[in-house]
């Protein structure tokens, strides 16, 4: 058990909708980081907070926003939802910059 | 452009061998390495790290080479076990906002 916890575990929703998915980091991380993994594209980075700014952007979609509250939890907002986007989400905690990712086991969300 | 390449073939090892597995990368700087084995439907776990200053990493029967001259990191299981099948994915960390970038990964199958 990595001690991250991703919520929900499987997400099903429709084309244009707007989901919320949340991620509790392990105990004492300050860092949270978002993926989006699909068959073809592997893990693709999306964003990363510490200790609730935001310290990194990747390949995030403008449809897309995160934030990490002050008791350090993160949310991923997803809206204006395409097929495409249909993929699981990880989220992962570290304790500081340069040290071992700790991964969730993910929300798996599909778009139909 | 930037790239991390894994070797996108599957790679089946007879028990008992020693699987090694590659990751090159062009275009990056980074200032260290990790090493994660993810298995279906679950997070990714991280194994080993990495710092650009070090040449050799070990734990138990993994083990880490990394060559920021030839832009190549080297991960290698000995005495592999059926157990150890699973997709091992590489990620590098770099710049000032310590971005984690992860390759597409290297399914490995030991064969019984």
């Amino acid at each position: 058990d990595s001690g991250v916890t991703q919520t929900p575990k499987h997400l099903i929703t429709a084309t244009g909708q707007r989901v919320t998915l949340r991620c509790s980091p392990r105990s004492g991380d300050l860092s949270v980081y978002w993926y989006q993994q699909s068959l073809d594209q592997g893990l693709q980075f999306l964003i990363q907070y510490y200790n609730g700014e935001e310290r990194a952007k990747g390949n995030i979609l403008e449809r897309f926003s995160a934030q990490q509250f002050p008791d350090l939890h993160s949310e991923l907002n997803l809206s204006s939802l395409e097929l495409g986007d249909s993929a699981l989400y990880f989220c992962a905690s570290s304790v500081v910059n340069n040290s071992p990712l700790h991964f969730g086991n993910g929300t798996r969300l599909t778009v139909t | 452009s930037q790239k991390i390449e894994q070797n996108s073939e599957a790679l089946n090892i007879q028990e008992g061998k020693t699987a090694t597995l590659t990751c090159n990368y062009t275009n990056y700087s980074p200032a260290y390495l990790q090493w994660y084995r993810q298995d279906p439907g679950r997070g990714p776990v991280f194994l080993l790290l990495i710092r650009e200053n070090e040449k050799e990493k070990r734990k138990e029967r993994l083990k880490v080479t990394f060559d920021t001259t030839l832009k190549q990191s080297l991960f290698h299981i000995t005495a592999s076990q059926p157990a150890d099948s699973a997709t091992y994915l590489c990620a590098l960390g770099y710049g000032r906002d310590d971005k984690i970038i992860f390759g597409k990964g290297t399914r490995l199958h030991i064969l019984p």
